[in-house]
Formats: C-alpha cells, structure tokens, sequence
C-alpha cells in the first residue's frame, strides 16, 4: 500500500533563510507526488505536483520541489522563506486517490 | 467562480445525534472525497465516489455515510455510532482517478464539534 513519511513535525525557520522539508514515500510503481500547503483553518492548496519527466519540479510561491527515485523522496525547498509562508505542509502520493503524509507545521521567526 | 463549496464551516452536535456535512463543486469533476483531518495525524480518508451513484469506503469510513445522487454534490453524514467525531472535515475533488491523475482541489472545510 502506498505512504508517506513527513520526519519533521515542526520546523523553525528564520525570514530570509532558506527551508526545506523532508517527504519519503512508499509505492510499487512510478508514484504521482504533490505538496499541500495549509493556513489555520483553511482547505489545502497545491503548491507543485511531479508526474513524470523532470526530476526537479517547479511550483507556485517560490517553491520548488525535486524526486529522487533511488531515495524514495520528494523534498519541498524554498531559497528565501517570507513569514507569510508560515502554515502547514502536507507530501501526498496518489495511485487512483490521495495518500497523506502527517504534515510539518513551519514557524517563520523575524 | 469554480470551486468546491463546504458548509456549514462550524457545526455543533450533540452527543447521539446525526449531521450532515454538504460538499458542492462546480468543476465538472467526476471523483470526489471527504477527509478528516486531527492535530498531528495528516489527512485520513472518509469515503471517495469515482462516478454518480459509486462510492467506496476510505481507510476510516465507520461512523460515517455518503450519498452520489448527483456529480456535483457529495454529501457526508456523521452518525452516533462515530465515537470520536470531534474534527477538521474536508471534501475534495479531481478530474478523475484513471491513471493517477488525482491533483484535489479542496474546499474550505467544516469544523464539527459534539457537546
């Protein structure tokens, strides 16, 4: 069955700084992955989605995200974290529905 | 505008009784879910309808019960026999699920607490 592992529950990062956030998954076949990004109290937006091709994959607010298929990951990297960018984050797998990894809440501190 | 539409966002529920969670999209999207969502644990899914009239049980379906009568709507019931329904509720959609292509667009959610 597929999963995703999310080893940080909470990161701290300073505003400037630069972040990344851990997503290792487990699936048989070539694995569509996303990034979930959360506010308090909100639904999810989709913040970058691999199907195939590129390893490293471009999404929206500055994010980017890279697949590395020897590791079985799929790692959310920011180069300059803004404190709006303080939520949470959520890795999913799909085959035909949506696996959740447990999330990693992110602090922007000033 | 095209979305998915959750209401109510707060709902309140005494210990024994039955409520129901209303998800509308209009996307045109064939599949549909409801997950719930608690401090730490991620998102765990409810139930999911590929198609009107078809839905499946997700991996924590007990307590609850859905309806596909139409393509837009995908109604969630909480029963009494759901013994901890205290939560963060959210419906989703996507296209379709043929070939993974399962890119959800979420609504707000409901947050549904018992008294």
């Amino acid at each position: 069955a597929q999963s995703v592992t999310q080893p940080d529950i909470h990161i701290t990062v300073s505003e400037g700084a630069s972040l990344e956030l851990r997503c290792n998954y487990s699936y048989g076949a070539t694995p569509y992955l996303f990034w979930y990004v959360q506010s308090p109290g909100q639904g999810l937006q989709l913040l970058l989605k691999y199907f195939s091709g590129d390893t490293l994959v471009q999404g929206i607010k500055g994010f980017e995200a890279e697949f590395k298929r020897s590791q079985s990951s799929f790692n959310l990297r920011k180069p300059s974290v803004h404190w709006s960018d303080a939520a949470e984050y959520f890795c999913a797998v799909s085959d035909y529905k949506l696996s959740f990894g447990a999330g990693t809440t992110v602090t922007v501190r000033a | 505008d095209g979305g998915i539409t959750q209401s109510p966002k707060y709902l309140f529920r005494k210990e024994g009784q039955n409520v129901t969670l209303s998800c509308e999209q209009n996307l045109n999207h064939d599949a549909m879910y409801w997950y719930r969502q608690d401090p730490g644990q991620g998102l765990r899914l409810i139930y999911y309808s590929q198609i009107v009239n078809d839905f499946q049980k997700g991996d924590i379906a007990e307590g609850y019960s859905v309806s596909r009568e139409k393509k837009e709507s995908f109604p969630l019931t909480v029963t009494s026999a759901q013994k901890n329904p205290t939560a963060f509720y959210l419906c989703a959609s996507s296209i379709d699920y043929r070939g993974g292509n399962t890119e959800a667009f979420f609504g707000q959610g409901t947050r549904l607490t018992v008294v």
